[in-house]
């Protein structure tokens, strides 16, 4: 069974604090993204890393797939309440059907004002 | 663009009821899937479509049925509802297969009482 670890579980910051919530696996993946989601919604892609050692950056979030494509990070500079949510991640694995794509538990942030 | 659209947005049933939630998408997206989402577990993956006319089982397919007879469509069924199914279920849907991201639905909370 393949699974997606993400840690910490849950975070509650100030306004202003950087973060970082990491996304872990046995696996290795082509494809990893991650997701935000408010109470309510849906997941929303933010972002889709496909190479080993890959970082991209969305303003202040960065995101980094890990060089053996088995883990990843996101890291929130200087955290705003806006970025309150449930952050997920979501690997497309190489063993399974190409539809198939593994999601994360999920790390609750909260970022109080 | 509507995106993804699901209906409704909650619903409550008896146990031994069937009904069907709905998902539609504007976006001429071919693949499309289901999944389920409860505390602690992350969405898992019910059914998936490749395109009209292809469906295949997820991680969790038992009591559910999917049909997709358009591309545009792709409704869930639950044949013969049970408290175990209660939870909060998310429609997505992708240009392609190969782990570039979904775009999601704003889900459908079904309380099975």
């Amino acid at each position: 069974t393949q699974l997606l670890e993400q840690s910490p579980q849950f975070l509650s910051i100030q306004e202003g604090e950087n973060l970082t919530v990491y996304c872990n696996s046995s696996s290795v993946f082509s494809s990893l993204q991650w997701y935000r989601q408010e109470p309510g919604e849906g997941p929303v892609l933010l972002v889709t890393v496909v190479t080993g050692g890959e970082v991209k950056k969305l303003k202040r979030l960065t995101f980094q797939f890990g060089d053996a494509r088995k883990d990843s990070s996101l890291h929130i500079t200087a955290a705003q309440p806006g970025d309150t949510g449930l952050y997920l991640c979501a690997g497309h694995s190489m063993k399974t059907s190409y539809d198939k794509v593994i999601f994360g538990p999920g790390t609750s942030l909260s970022v109080i004002p | 663009n509507a995106g993804v659209t699901q209906t409704p947005k909650f619903q409550v049933l008896k146990t031994g009821q069937s009904m069907t939630l709905q998902c539609a998408q504007d976006m001429n997206h071919e693949y499309m899937s289901w999944y389920r989402q409860d505390p602690g577990m992350g969405l898992r993956l019910i059914h998936y479509s490749v395109g009209a006319g292809i469906t295949d089982q997820g991680e969790v397919p038992n009591g559910y049925n999917v049909s997709r007879s358009t591309t545009e469509d792709f409704p869930l069924r639950l044949l013969s509802a049970a408290p175990s199914q209660t939870s909060v279920y998310f429609c997505a849907s992708s240009y392609s297969s190969r782990g570039i991201g979904y775009t999601f639905g704003s889900g459908t909370r079904l309380t099975v009482v």
